[in-house]
This record gives structure tokens, C-alpha cells and sequence, in this order.
């Protein structure tokens, strides 16, 4: 069946460092692809996402891009705050199927 | 727009009991979706609905576990005869077609312990 690996966490960077969170997907065919972001106390947030393959989703200085060839879907941000202080799940949605199916997330941590 | 929201937020009961947790979608939503999320994990599909048809459920729905959307709004997650295994945070959801696709909009999730 569909699955999401992310690259294990947590992580912990200094504020203004460069993020990158790991994520790949096994799935048939071109499903859609997301990142939400829980921050401490709240639900989560859609972050941005992707439908098709080389699509670059991006929202509040994050970005990912739809890699078909690797089967990626990885978060990049050039400069954290420590406002970027959440746990992040990678997500799909397969083709024809209406429910999501989450990485395990990863917890990131931002020191001033 | 008011959000997803659930209720109650927090819920303490003993095994054995039953619970009943509440879910009320963004209004114009026409899907509503339930997940599970245990400690240190991803949230897990459990059952979706369209208006008020259960249109899937996941094996990790056990026949302990009933939803219901009877007026295609609101819905109802009931666990009966809870285990301790059962304690997880349980998500709402819910989506509108936008864009070519059902963008979800999660709720901020009740938490239960069993004990």
C-alpha cells in the first residue's frame, strides 16, 4: 500500500540556519503530495502541497518540489525562525483514494 | 470561517466505558474525515464520509468503534468498551473540492485516556 518515510527526527538548528526535512513516498501512479505543520498545542496546519510531478509548492518561505524520478517530496527553508518550532508530516494522497496517509513526522526544533 | 472544531478536547475514562467524542466541520464542507494519532506518530485514516454516507473505513476501525453523520454535518465517533490500548488523539477533518482535489482542514484533535 501507499507509505511516507521521513528522515528521522528530532532536529534542532540555530535560527537564520538552512532546513531541509527528508521525505519520500511509495505510491502508484501521481499522487498528491503535502506537508502540514503542528505547532505545540494546536492541530495541524496545511503547509503547502503538490499534484503533479515537478509542481513546487510553496507558503511562508517553504518549499518542496514533486520529484517523480526519486520518489521526494522534500521541505527546504532557507533561513529558520525560531516561530518555525513544530513537528512536520509529510503526506499523500493516492490516486483515487480520499484519505491521507502521514509520515511519522519530525520534530524541529529552532535555538535564537 | 470558524474552523473545524471538536469536543470535548480532553477526555479521561476507564476501561471498559464508553466515550463519545463530536465533530463539527467547516459548514460548507461536504467531507468529514476521522484519524487517529498515537504519541510519536503520523495520524492514521480511520473512516471518512460524504454528506452522510460512510464511504470508507480502515481496518483499525474495530467493531468497538461506530461514526456517524446522520444530517451530513456534525459527526459522532463512539468507542465502546474502551481498552487502554485506545488512547491516542483522535482528529477530525473535513474538505471541499478545490483545485482538483479534497484539501483537508484538520481540527485541533480530542485527546483520550483511557485508564
Amino acid at each position: 500500500g501507499d507509505s511516507v518515510t521521513q528522515m528521522e527526527g528530532p532536529v534542532t538548528l540555530s535560527e537564520e540556519a538552512f532546513l531541509t526535512i527528508n521525505c519520500t513516498y511509495t505510491a502508484t501512479g501521481y499522487p498528491s503530495l503535502f506537508w502540514y505543520v503542528q505547532y505545540p498545542g494546536e492541530g495541524l496546519q496545511l503547509l503547502l502541497k503538490a499534484t503533479k510531478a515537478d509542481d513546487k509548492g510553496s507558503n511562508k518561505g517553504f518549499e518542496a518540489t514533486y520529484r517523480k524520478e526519486t520518489t521526494s517530496f522534500h521541505l527546504e527553508k532557507g533561513s529558520v525562525q525560531v516561530s518555525d518550532s513544530a513537528v512536520y508530516f509529510c503526506a499523500l494522497s493516492g490516486v483515487g483514494a480520499q484519505k491521507l496517509v502521514f509520515g511519522q513526522g519530525t520534530r524541529l526544533t529552532i535555538n535564537p | 470561517d470558524t474552523g473545524v472544531s471538536q469536543n470535548p478536547r480532553h477526555k479521561i475514562t476507564k476501561r471498559g466505558q464508553n466515550v463519545t467524542f463530536r465533530c463539527d466541520p467547516i459548514s460548507e464542507h461536504n467531507r468529514l474525515y476521522w484519524y487517529r494519532q498515537t504519541l510519536g506518530q503520523g495520524p492514521e485514516f480511520l473512516t471518512y464520509f460524504q454528506n452522510e454516507a460512510q464511504l470508507e473505513k480502515s481496518r483499525l476501525l474495530s467493531d468497538r468503534f461506530s461514526a456517524e453523520r446522520p444530517k451530513g454535518s456534525f459527526s459522532t465517533l463512539e468507542i465502546q468498551r474502551t481498552e487502554q490500548g485506545d488512547s491516542a488523539m483522535y482528529l477530525c477533518a473535513s474538505s471541499l473540492y478545490k483545485g482538483g482535489l479534497y484539501e483537508q482542514y484538520f481540527g485541533p484533535g480530542t485527546r483520550l485516556t483511557v485508564t
